[in-house]
């Protein structure tokens, strides 16, 4: 068993939709938690971080950490054709940055 | 702007020969990785280095070398490439906050 799940998708959501986004895991002593978009053909890029329990927000983006229930969460409000890309969990354990990653979700998102 | 480059965005080569790819950044860190990226299997972590002249290896080292001669400047050395070793190598730099390259989508046929 994978220690990171993500849901492939693709996940296809009209222009303006939220977006909800998700990733569990088995370890419980993972304490960074990353966001990453993916566009075809490109290296990740850094969405959000957050570290241990919470939520944090920029911009249209959410990211949320239920310490209690292993589980992650990226929403994406007002989505825009421009979000369509390939979406990356990660997360470690300390700051060495040895990071274990999700397979990626897939999300399109149509005008 | 923080930039991690890597040597060839497209490399082909046959199976066999020693393949060199590198990665060079500007933001001074201490930590450097090599992942592959699959379809399916998501990014896997092959060699991680914390310094100059250190190496540690990933979860998938076989096949692979690398080398970290300057702080800047972190090598993946496939020593004798196969067909198995066709993937999209991706550079990464930082800790909690970490950048990648654009990749390099290698083929060996």
């Amino acid at each position: 068993q994978k220690e990171v799940e993500q849901d492939p998708g693709p996940l296809s959501v009209p222009e303006g939709a939220i977006v909800s986004l998700n990733c569990t895991y088995s370890n419980s002593a993972f304490q960074y938690f990353m966001w990453y978009r993916q566009y075809s053909r490109k290296g990740p890029e850094l969405l959000m971080y957050t570290y241990s329990s919470g939520n944090k927000e920029d911009g249209r983006f959410t990211a949320q950490v239920d310490k209690s229930s292993k589980y992650i969460s990226l929403f994406i409000r007002d989505s825009q054709p421009s979000d369509s890309a390939t979406y990356l969990c990660a997360m470690t354990t300390d700051s060495w940055g040895k990071f274990q990653f999700g397979a990626g979700t897939q999300v399109v998102v149509t005008p | 702007d923080v930039k991690v480059t890597q040597s060839s965005r497209y490399l082909v080569k046959r199976t066999g020969e020693k393949v060199f790819l590198e990665c060079v950044q500007d933001m001074d860190h201490e930590n450097m990785f090599w992942y592959r990226q699959d379809p399916g299997l998501g990014l896997r972590l092959i060699y991680f280095s914390y310094d100059v002249k250190m190496k540690e290896k990933g979860d998938i080292p076989e096949g692979y070398s690398v080398s970290r001669e300057k702080k800047e400047r972190f090598s993946l050395i496939l020593e004798s490439a196969s067909t198995n070793q066709t993937s999209m190598y991706l550079c990464c730099v930082g800790s909690y906050e970490q950048y990648f390259g654009p990749g390099t989508r290698l083929t060996v046929t």
